[in-house]
């Protein structure tokens, strides 16, 4: 285990669906992220928060909105989502922002119907 | 091409064979990581060498990095068919204090 868990492993929902997806940390650490990896593709960053504040939104649209209440927790939220955006959603931690290793979760598969 | 591509895109031997893999990139790097995936699992850090670093070894890894060429390589010596996983490099970029560029990885296959 890394230490890192996320919530649900799987989950399958409609387009017109909202959905959260949870991610939580018992590193200690200060900078969490969001992945998105698809069949093929490299893994896409799609997020990254630091002490809790966002500094990073990699052009990601609207239909995802993350949101960290605390530097344990991350959140996903899900609304409106379209079949190509079924993927394996990973969630990361870091001791900082600063290049350091980045521990994974297991990940969240999402199918988008 | 993009930043941080595997080469070759699957690799399959025989157990206890060497495996080496092979990254290349575009820009300028503060550091370069190899991680470990377990097929539709997450991602396992394996090491990471920094760029003012030519050799790192772990247990059965290692990492070289030649910044001349902007390329890195991972070998794993005397495989194990637990090994079997996909590897992929990332950069940790210069004008990104945080973010790391994944690569397309390598699917190595360690038969029994």
């Amino acid at each position: 285990e890394t230490g890192v868990t996320q919530t649900p492993r799987h989950l399958v929902m409609g387009m017109t669906n909202k959905k959260s997806l949870k991610c939580e940390q018992h590193l200690g650490h200060n900078a969490m992220y969001w992945y998105k990896q698809s069949a093929k593709k490299p893994l896409e960053l799609m997020f990254v928060y630091s002490l809790e504040e966002r500094v990073e939104n990699n052009s990601v649209p609207s239909r995802f909105s993350p949101e960290c209440p605390n530097s344990s927790h991350l959140f996903l939220h899900l609304h409106t989502l379209q079949p190509e955006d079924s993927a394996l959603y990973l969630c990361a931690s870091s001791q900082d922002s600063s290049r350091n290793e980045q521990f994974f979760g297991p990940g969240t598969r999402l199918t988008v119907l | 091409s993009q930043q941080g591509e595997e080469d070759p895109q699957a690799l399959s031997i025989q157990e206890g064979e060497n495996a080496t893999m092979n990254c290349s990139y575009k820009t300028s790097i503060n550091n370069l990581q190899w991680y470990r995936q377990n097929s539709g699992r997450g991602l396992v850090h394996l090491i990471l060498i920094r760029s003012n670093e030519r050799e790192k070894h772990s247990g059965r890894l290692r990492v070289t990095l030649d910044t001349s060429k902007k390329s890195s390589s991972l070998l794993i010596t005397a495989s194990r068919a637990a090994d079997t996983a996909s590897y992929f490099c990332a950069t940790g970029v210069m004008d990104s204090s945080y973010k790391l560029i994944f690569g397309s990885g390598t699917r190595l296959l360690v038969r029994p």
